[in-house]
């Protein structure tokens, strides 16, 4: 099993709405990854979790608020969003973490619009 | 710090003729390259990669890559393309000598197969 599984595949929500994308793999990796991707950009990166804990916050916003609850989910948890937050996000796995030979699986994404 | 440069944003190709999508890196120690695909409304799913050895690497869906050091050049190629390969490529590198750095993307390559 080499799969990152994501849901909702989509979602709209209001500015006021709080709601949650959750990311899920069965192969036993210790680091996950939340990404958002624009339109015909790169994806960027948001936040990494390593062994369940927290190791890379790119100074993202605090609307967004991720959460790792065990070494397979992954949260991230939305509220009070803005219209250019709209996005794909993705979410990615790999075996031990930020080293370089870790090959990163991505899941096929949520695309989010805030409207 | 590292980064990726794809330099070209858009490649037009007629079907069955060969393609090269250029990616060059810049950093100061030694990296480990990857490059990805991105089909429409889908996550990224690996191509290829190269952590050492051997600087020719083959990948899946008949691409392959070659790692010049003294270019610092990822280069990927596919001699003979179909419709399906369509899509948008994203070469990416980390640096392989400390841990705990993300991957950085290059901004990515729209590869248009034409009939």
């Amino acid at each position: 099993d080499t799969e990152v599984t994501q849901t909702p595949k989509h979602l709209v929500m209001g500015m006021t709405n709080k709601k949650s994308l959750k990311c899920e793999q069965h192969m036993g990796h210790r680091a996950m990854y939340w990404y958002k991707q624009k339109a015909k950009k790169p994806p960027e990166l948001m936040f990494v979790y390593s062994y369940e804990k927290l190791s890379i916050n790119e100074s993202v916003p605090s609307r967004f608020s991720p959460e790792c609850p065990n070494s397979s989910l992954l949260n991230l948890h939305l509220h009070a969003l803005q219209p250019e937050d709209s996005a794909l996000y993705l979410c990615a796995s790999s075996l031990n973490g930020l080293a370089g030979t870790d090959t990163q699986y991505f899941g096929p994404g949520t695309r989010l619009t805030v409207l | 710090a590292q980064s990726v440069t794809q330099l070209d944003s858009q490649v037009p190709v007629f079907e069955e003729a060969p393609v090269e999508l250029r990616c060059n890196y810049s950093s100061s120690v030694s990296v480990y390259l990857f490059w990805y695909v991105q089909y429409p409304n889908q996550g990224l799913q690996l191509l290829l990669k190269y952590l050492s050895g051997s600087t020719l690497v083959k990948g899946i869906n008949g691409f392959e890559a070659e790692f010049n050091k003294s270019q610092t050049s990822f280069h990927l190629r596919k001699p003979s393309v179909h419709i399906s390969d369509t899509a948008e490529y994203f070469c990416a590198v980390i640096e392989g000598v400390k841990g705990n750095t993300p991957l950085v993307f290059g901004k990515g390559t729209r590869l248009s197969v034409i009939a």
